[in-house]
């Protein structure tokens, strides 16, 4: 596709399931990053992927959180033990690099609910 | 601590006054840009800024790097309701790749 896209769009679980959030990026784009939102707030980083590189991973909230990016493209967000403070909505980006700087492109976000 | 700190986080205003957002840090940075995010989206890009000193109008917005390639501003002039959303300034630091993003100004601009 030519933006982002994630899926799925919106994800109700139970306390203490797992969750698996999916991120195709954008294609040709090196850097991935996934962030958590929420209501009326600003972004909350959670890892960044570039490349081959060993990823980002210093805004992870916990161990339950662990991403990975397969092949350089898709990624997935897992979640484990979902607590009800992990209701969110989880967006991702990716990104190329230009002489004038990053621009990023987002998804359209997973809202997630935990109940 | 935050990288990037914007100010006000909210602000509230009437249609036609004007406003400016800040985005301010103690680090040096390649490039700094601003986006906005309106519900149920993903942030999308409004401009990016390369030179310190650097000032981009688009439209009614103003936007400029400092000169020192620490802070930006966002200025808007006769604010409308369709200027409502989430403001979030990024950057990308000197030597690096990364695209950090600031704290974020919701607005709300009211008839």
């Amino acid at each position: 596709g030519a933006g982002v896209s994630q899926s799925p769009s919106n994800k109700v679980t139970e306390k203490g399931k797992d969750v698996e959030l999916r991120c195709d990026p954008i294609s040709g784009h090196t850097a991935l990053y996934w962030y958590r939102q929420s209501l009326g707030q600003g972004l909350e980083f959670l890892i960044y992927f570039q490349g081959n590189s060993a990823p980002d991973k210093s805004g992870l909230p916990s161990d339950r959180f662990s991403a990975e990016r397969t092949g350089g493209s898709v990624s997935t967000l897992t979640i484990q033990r979902t607590q009800q403070e992990d209701s969110a909505v989880y967006l991702c980006a990716s990104s190329s690099f230009g002489i004038s700087g990053t621009e990023a492109f987002f998804g359209q976000g997973t809202r997630l609910t935990v109940v | 601590t935050q990288l990037l700190e914007q100010s006000p986080q909210f602000l509230s205003i009437q249609e036609g006054e004007n406003l400016t957002v800040y985005c301010n840090s103690s680090s040096v940075f390649s490039s700094l840009q601003w986006y906005r995010q309106e519900p149920g989206e993903g942030p999308v890009l409004l401009v990016t800024v390369v030179t310190g000193g650097e000032v981009k109008k688009l439209k009614r917005l103003t936007f400029q790097f400092g000169d020192a390639r620490k802070d930006s501003s966002l200025h808007i002039t006769a604010a409308q309701p369709g200027d409502t959303g989430l403001y979030l300034c990024a950057g990308v630091r000197g030597g690096g790749n990364k695209l950090t993003f600031g704290t974020g100004t919701q607005l709300k601009v009211e008839l």
